[in-house]
């Protein structure tokens, strides 16, 4: 089955303790994204790779870092959280062709940092 | 379920009527642009899309209209069910660049039975 998977589900942290949320997806898509949800504002992008081993930053990429190291795996690193990165986040991958760009997205991943 | 927004525009309709959604968007230079459902507890799921140079795209009980004169987009879904109770996204695209979609807030539809 053609899937994004995204790991944990569900996490709560503590303020400055690392964690990462891995993603992986199985379709052979080039372009991968991470999002955030958060109430009132939608989803915003947070970084995004094109690519293997080529990232760049999103909307609101601060306090996050992203790598792509292969190509189904786009894993999303938080150095040191704090509680405003509290929030649903979700991993997409998409392929664009003909101009078109459909992002399929993972389940996401709800997190909380006390 | 997970809420995905508060204070949400909301509509809601009877089962079996025909709902629509619209959509602004900002950059006259987006050239695609698509739709998303997300029901509570889960990740956005594509519905459907269409590019800039048409202006009806359908599908299975939905279709798209695009108004690039006043850069509007609506989704119409016909005989709603219950189970298209959910939060429906619209996103648009810009040629070049990133590649990016700018997502808008959603609207909730509640379907009753």
């Amino acid at each position: 089955e053609a899937q994004v998977t995204q790991n944990p589900r569900y996490l709560i942290t503590v303020t400055g303790k690392k964690l990462t949320v891995t993603c992986s997806q199985n379709m052979n898509h080039e372009y991968m994204s991470w999002y955030r949800q958060d109430p009132g504002l939608g989803l915003r992008q947070i970084y995004y790779s094109m690519n293997v081993e080529v990232t760049d930053k999103g909307d609101v990429p601060e306090g996050y870092k992203v790598s792509r190291k292969e190509k189904r795996n786009f894993p999303l690193i938080l150095e040191s959280p704090s509680p405003n990165q509290t929030s649903l986040y979700f991993c997409a991958s998409s392929f664009g062709s003909s101009g078109r760009r459909v992002e399929y997205f993972g389940p996401g991943t709800r997190l909380t940092v006390l | 379920g997970e809420s995905v927004g508060l204070h949400l525009p909301t509509l809601s309709v009877q089962e079996g009527d025909n709902s629509i959604i619209n959509c602004a968007y900002s950059n006259s230079a987006s050239d695609y642009f698509i739709w998303y459902k997300q029901e509570s507890g889960k990740g956005p799921q594509f519905i459907i899309d269409i590019r800039s140079n048409m202006d009806k795209r359908q599908g299975q009980r939905v279709t798209v209209l695009l108004n690039k004169t006043v850069k509007h987009l609506s989704l119409q879904i016909a005989a709603t069910q219950p189970g298209d109770s959910a939060v429906y996204f619209c996103a648009e695209k810009t040629q070049g660049g990133s590649e990016k979609l700018v997502f808008g807030k959603g609207t909730k539809l509640t379907v009753n039975p």
